[in-house]
């Protein structure tokens, strides 16, 4: 029963460093999501994917890019990693067509800028 | 635009007590209303899902209610325990969209 399966858990980048955050999940879903979660702020929602071959912004996507490689899998990229992208990251997905789908997350991915 | 808003942000009771979180929309089209519960550095948990045409939704000690009209969320956690410390939050995902908005949580610590 994996879920949702985020990779690496913890990362340290230098500022202007690039990385990739990897999260698979093995529910058959059709969305996928990218939140990130501050104190203070709760989570927002940097991208979403409805479906295998889209994605759409969020409330915070600028530094960010995403891509929807297949159904299970959905990265996301920090191009040139500022201080500012510090959080912990939280990949989620449900399925779609459904009232009744919840939300399942993955255990984030811990990542400080320095 | 859709807000979500959870008070109080913290709440300490002694372990027994039946206490009630609370979370509030701002805008009533939503397609449905879940609550999660977050332990210290894990992810978040899903607890209860409440469709939009539904009032509300029951799993063990808890009990979720969902009132449109007035933009209100409770959940009801009877007898509670140590183990129910963690933070709650309440997301909604509005008619149309794929998104859902997250409050940001009510802290709770239940004393032995």
């Amino acid at each position: 029963n994996a879920g949702v399966t985020q990779t690496p858990k913890f990362q340290v980048l230098k500022t202007g460093q690039s990385m990739t955050l990897q999260c698979a999940q093995d529910m058959n879903h059709n969305s996928m999501y990218w939140y990130r979660q501050d104190p203070g702020m709760g989570l927002r929602l940097i991208y979403y994917s409805a479906s295998e071959g889209t994605t759409d912004k969020g409330e915070v996507p600028n530094g960010y890019n995403v891509s929807r490689l297949n159904k299970r899998e959905f990265s996301l990229r920090l191009e040139s990693a500022a201080p500012s992208q510090t959080s912990v990251y939280f990949c989620a997905s449900s399925a779609a067509d459904s009232s009744n789908s919840p939300l399942h997350f993955g255990n984030g991915t811990r990542l400080t800028v320095t | 635009k859709q807000e979500v808003t959870q008070i109080p942000a913290a709440l300490s009771v002694p372990e027994g007590e039946n206490l009630v979180l609370n979370c509030s929309f701002t805008d009533s089209a939503i397609y449905n209303l879940q609550w999660f519960r977050q332990d210290p550095g894990k992810g978040l948990t899903s607890l209860l899902l409440i469709q939009s045409s539904q009032r509300e939704q029951t799993s063990g000690r808890l009990n979720a209610s969902l009132d449109k009209s007035s933009g209100r969320s409770t959940l009801y956690i009877a007898a509670s325990q140590p183990g129910d410390s963690a933070t709650y939050l309440c997301a909604v995902k509005r008619f149309g969209t794929y998104k859902y908005i997250f409050g940001t949580g009510t802290r709770l610590k239940v004393l032995a």
